[in-house]
């Protein structure tokens, strides 16, 4: 089983729709969560940041953790095509050493006109 | 400020050969970090590098290696290829690798092994 589970999709959706990316994880230690997004041909590029639970808002994207529940969710509301692109989540802690991200597999995310 | 450089960005190889694949960080990044993305297996993080120490390593065999010169620059070896090998290597620099950091990713070298 791996450290970090995420449904890879497709997701398609229409334009205006919230979306709901989520990833499980198996290992109670990470304490700093991130998201990702990734556009084809491209390296992916820092969304969101959180240390611990709570929720964390920046524009049309929320994130949020639920340590309880080894959960961590990205909403986006009002989507728009140029957010179709897959959206990683990652983790870490500091057992795993300096920079040592642990990824889920991507969720691809098509939002259509 | 100039993003995360890598080169080159395709290669094509055969098994049973070796490749060096070069990262260049941000300007003023010390951390440089190295994963490798497949579709089966997703993003897996290789290892990193700080003035020229490598302080973390991921699951990857001896076959894979890499350095980190005084300029912070870096690079990534691969020895002896196999079909396995072939995968998007993506670089990411940080200011210092610590946990705190905002690691910074470049476009990737995609790398086939025939």
């Amino acid at each position: 089983q791996k450290e970090v589970e995420q449904d890879p999709g497709p997701l398609s959706v229409p334009e205006g729709a919230i979306v709901s990316l989520n990833c499980t994880y198996s290992n109670s230690a990470f304490q700093y969560f991130m998201w990702y997004r990734q556009y084809s041909r491209k390296g992916p590029e820092l969304l969101m940041y959180t240390y611990s639970s709570g929720n964390k808002e920046d524009g049309r994207f929320t994130a949020q953790v639920d340590k309880s529940s080894k959960y961590i969710s990205l909403f986006i509301r009002d989507s728009q095509p140029s957010d179709s692109a897959t959206y990683l989540c990652a983790m870490s802690d500091f057992s795993g050493g300096y920079n040592k991200l642990i990824f889920g597999a991507g969720t691809r995310l098509a939002v259509h006109p | 400020k100039a993003g995360v450089t890598q080169t080159p960005r395709y290669l094509i190889k055969t098994r049973g050969q070796q490749v060096t694949l070069s990262c260049s960080p941000i300007s003023g990044h010390r951390s440089v970090s190295w994963y490798q993305q497949t579709p089966g297996q997703g993003l897996q993080f290789l290892f990193e590098y700080f003035s020229e120490t490598q302080r973390n390593k991921g699951n990857f065999p001896g076959r894979f290696s890499g350095r980190q010169f005084s300029n912070s620059r870096s690079e990534m070896n691969v020895s002896t290829l196999e079909l396995g090998d072939s995968a998007l290597y993506l670089c990411a620099s940080s200011l210092t690798g610590s946990f705190a950091d905002t690691q910074y990713f470049g476009p990737g070298t995609r790398l086939t092994v025939l």
